[in-house]
């Protein structure tokens, strides 16, 4: 069974376009996350959503939007992507106060 | 802004060597500190630290806390080839329950 589920696991697209990653999470978490790992391997933290509760990290363009339909699901939106999109996102999740969190295996973006 | 540094950023031993990367962090209201190892894909949990000078062990992997001098261990014993990966180290603080990350080490062992 996997834990952390996105799809898709490749998505290459024109600049411009608006483009979804899904992610869905089976361990009945209560917390979800989005990450972005650059070239350099740098995984940056882009969202966090606990409850109903968004915290957005500053730096992340408001091109960039996360839409949790349930606790188990927190799919990113991305308006006009830009080359600068290009990366592997990670869509994350874990439980109170453990702070572990499980990752999905990656969804690498590719704009040209 | 917290901040999290690794050392060194690559590494490459032979087999059956020992190494020791290490994880700084400057944060607010540290909570915890998280090793991870990526291969190919998604990172994979390795150990929580939460106090100081406590060893957590897991087969051929340690890993230690120094809260005073804001630092943590990461020891590879016997070396394998299956090792080779990058090793990140997260730091969990404030109430914001989010993790910072290091840029890593990435380990490569020969055979």
């Amino acid at each position: 069974d996997t834990a952390v589920s996105q799809t898709p696991k490749y998505l290459v697209t024109q600049m411009g376009n608006d483009k979804s990653i899904k992610c869905e999470q089976n361990l009945g978490h209560d917390t979800m996350y989005w990450y972005k790992q650059d070239s350099k391997k740098f995984l940056k933290i882009m969202f966090s959503y606990n409850n109903k509760e968004l915290i957005i990290n500053e730096t992340v363009p408001n091109r960039f939007s996360p839409k949790s339909p349930d606790k188990a699901h927190l799919n990113l939106h991305i308006n006009s992507l830009e080359l600068g999109d290009s990366a592997v996102y990670f869509c994350a999740s874990s439980q109170g106060a453990t702070g572990v969190a499980f990752f999905g295996q990656g969804t690498r973006l590719t704009v040209v | 802004e917290d901040k999290v540094v690794q050392s060194p950023l690559s590494l490459v031993v032979h087999e059956g060597d020992t190494v020791t990367l290490n994880c700084s962090y400057e944060v607010t209201n540290f909570r915890s500190l998280l090793w991870y190892k990526q291969e190919k894909k998604a990172p994979t949990f390795l150990f929580m630290l939460t106090s100081s000078g406590i060893e957590k062990k897991s087969g051929r992997l340690s890993s230690i806390l120094d809260k005073k001098e804001l630092f943590s261990i990461l020891n590879i014993t016997a070396t394998q080839t299956g090792d080779s990966a990058v090793y990140l180290c997260a730091v969990e603080a404030g109430s914001a329950r989010q993790l910072t990350f290091g840029s890593g080490t990435q380990l490569t062992v020969l055979p």
